[in-house]
């Protein structure tokens, strides 16, 4: 079956733009997960959605937000963006929320370049 | 919070074992996970320890101690693909009946000839 998706791949932006990005989970699943990766902070939780619910939080400021709907798919978006916000973004999805075996299966990325 | 540390890089040759370990402080854990990331890849799930003891998949095992907060990841008969990030992560309660899922900042692994 086909894997998690995530669009764009590859993205180059300024300073003070917002973005945008998209992840289509695995068929079936539920849960979708995004992360921030950067190579001096790791892999950094940013939210997970359940069923078109925000069921956490990490601690980023109000500028990232994200949503779901109602067939999984899911956004997130970065307003006013800052230097500091150039990453890899990951999203994942889960056949159930966290709270289970927590095995997620990981898109690709978005490679985020702020200018 | 959650703390979890874990080496950041390490070297090991072809053929032989190498374990990579993984501490923690967290309250409400509820399991963790091991996962590979070659550069450039997507992270893909390796293992999971919610018991304490060894839980082992062919040439990968893990093994997790509650009481010390500690896991590691074993693995044996190094192979040149083994060269990745390993990520160990910490699930633990996170408030109004949801858990979180934090990753440590990953250990790079180079396999030498």
């Amino acid at each position: 079956k086909a894997g998690v998706t995530q669009t764009p791949r590859y993205l180059i932006k300024t300073r003070g733009q917002q973005v945008t990005l998209s992840c289509s989970p695995i068929s079936g699943h539920r849960s979708v997960s995004w992360y921030q990766q950067t190579p001096g902070q790791g892999l950094q939780f940013l939210f997970e959605y359940f069923s078109e619910t925000q069921r956490n939080k990490g601690n980023f400021p109000g500028r990232f937000s994200g949503r779901q709907f109602s067939n999984s798919r899911s956004e997130m978006n970065v307003s006013t963006l800052e230097l500091g916000d150039s990453a890899l973004y990951l999203c994942a999805s889960s056949g159930t929320p966290t709270s289970d075996t927590g095995e997620l299966f990981f898109g690709e990325g978005s490679r985020l370049t702020v200018l | 919070g959650q703390n979890i540390d874990q080496p950041t890089e390490m070297t090991a040759t072809e053929g032989a074992i190498v374990q990579i370990n993984c501490t923690y402080q967290t309250s409400g854990f509820n399991g963790l996970f091991w996962y590979q990331q070659h550069a450039g890849e997507a992270p893909t799930f390796l293992s999971y320890n919610v018991l304490d003891g060894l839980e082992e998949k062919g040439r990968f095992s893990s093994f997790l101690s509650r009481s010390k907060g500690y896991s590691y990841l074993l693995l044996k008969e190094l192979q040149m693909k083994d060269s990745a990030s390993y990520l160990c992560a910490v699930s633990a309660y996170s408030g109004a009946g949801s858990y979180q899922l934090t990753f440590g900042k990953g250990t790079k692994l180079s396999v030498i000839p």
